[in-house]
C-alpha cells in the first residue's frame, strides 16, 4: 500500500523558515516524481514544487520561487521542502503528492495527509 | 499560465441522476487534463487523468471527455458518497493549475 506522511508543519512568523518531510513507503521511491501541493483552508489547490525521479528536473511555482527549496532522499524515501522566508500567503495544508511517472507528468495518483503551515505575526 | 475555470461552481443533484462539470481552459492543452474528487475533510483523489483514462479502483460511473480547451467530467448515477468538490488540473504547460473547483451537493 502507497502511503506519504508528512511532518514539519506548524505555526511560524512571517520571515521565518520551515522544514517540511514526507515519509514514503509501497512503492519504489526512487522510480517517481513527487511533489508539493499545497491548499488554502476552504480554497483550492496550488501546486507548489516537483521534482522527477533522478533529481535531474526541478520546477517550483511562481509564488514560492526563490524561497523554496524542494529535494529527496532515496536512501530513506523521503522528501524534504525547506521553505524560507515564509510569507502570511503561504498559510495552507501542504501535500505531498506522488507522480504517476518517474518523469515530471503532474498526474497526482497518490496524497499525504498533509500538514498545517500558518504563518501568522 | 493557463487559467482554468470550471462551471457551475456548485450543484445539487439526487441519487441516480446524471452529473456534469465543465473545465475550459484558457489555451489549448490537447488531452493534458485531470479530475480530482475531494470529499469534506479527505484529501483529493486521481479520477481521470489525460481527459478520459480512468484511474485504476474509480468506478465506472465517473467518466471523462474533451479535448483543446473545452472538457467535461460526468458522473453517470449518482451516489451519496459522491458528494464532494471537484477539481481539473491542466498538465500541459508549466506550470500546473487547478480549476477552482466544483461542489456537488446531494439532494
Amino acid at each position: 500500500e502507497v502511503q506519504l506522511v508528512e511532518s514539519g508543519g506548524g505555526l511560524v512568523q512571517p520571515g521565518r523558515s520551515l522544514r517540511l518531510s514526507c515519509a514514503t513507503s509501497g512503492f519504489t521511491f526512487r522510480d517517481y516524481a513527487i511533489h508539493w501541493v499545497r491548499q488554502n483552508p476552504g480554497k483550492g489547490l496550488e501546486w507548489v514544487a516537483g521534482i522527477n525521479w533522478n533529481d535531474v528536473r526541478i520546477e517550483y511555482g511562481d509564488s514560492v520561487k526563490g524561497r523554496f527549496t524542494i529535494s529527496r532522499d532515496s536512501a530513506n524515501n523521503t522528501l524534504h521542502l525547506q521553505m524560507n522566508n515564509l510569507r502570511v500567503e503561504d498559510t495552507a495544508f501542504y501535500y505531498c503528492v506522488k507522480d504517476k511517472g518517474a518523469t515530471i507528468s503532474h498526474v497526482f495518483d497518490y496524497w499525504g495527509p498533509g500538514t498545517r503551515v500558518t504563518v501568522s505575526s | 499560465a493557463i487559467q482554468m475555470t470550471q462551471s457551475p461552481s456548485s450543484l445539487s443533484a439526487s441519487v441516480g441522476d446524471t452529473v456534469t462539470i465543465s473545465c475550459r481552459a484558457s489555451h489549448d492543452i490537447g488531452n493534458e487534463l485531470g479530475w480530482y474528487q475531494q470529499r469534506p475533510g479527505r484529501t483529493p483523489n486521481l479520477l481521470i487523468y489525460a481527459a478520459s483514462y480512468l484511474e485504476e479502483g474509480v468506478p465506472s460511473r465517473f467518466s471523462g471527455s474533451g479535448s483543446g480547451t473545452d472538457f467535461t467530467l460526468t458522473i453517470s448515477g449518482l451516489q451519496s458518497e459522491d458528494s464532494a468538490t471537484y477539481y481539473c488540473l491542466q498538465d500541459s504547460t508549466y506550470p500546473p493549475t487547478f480549476g477552482p473547483g466544483t461542489r456537488v451537493d446531494i439532494k
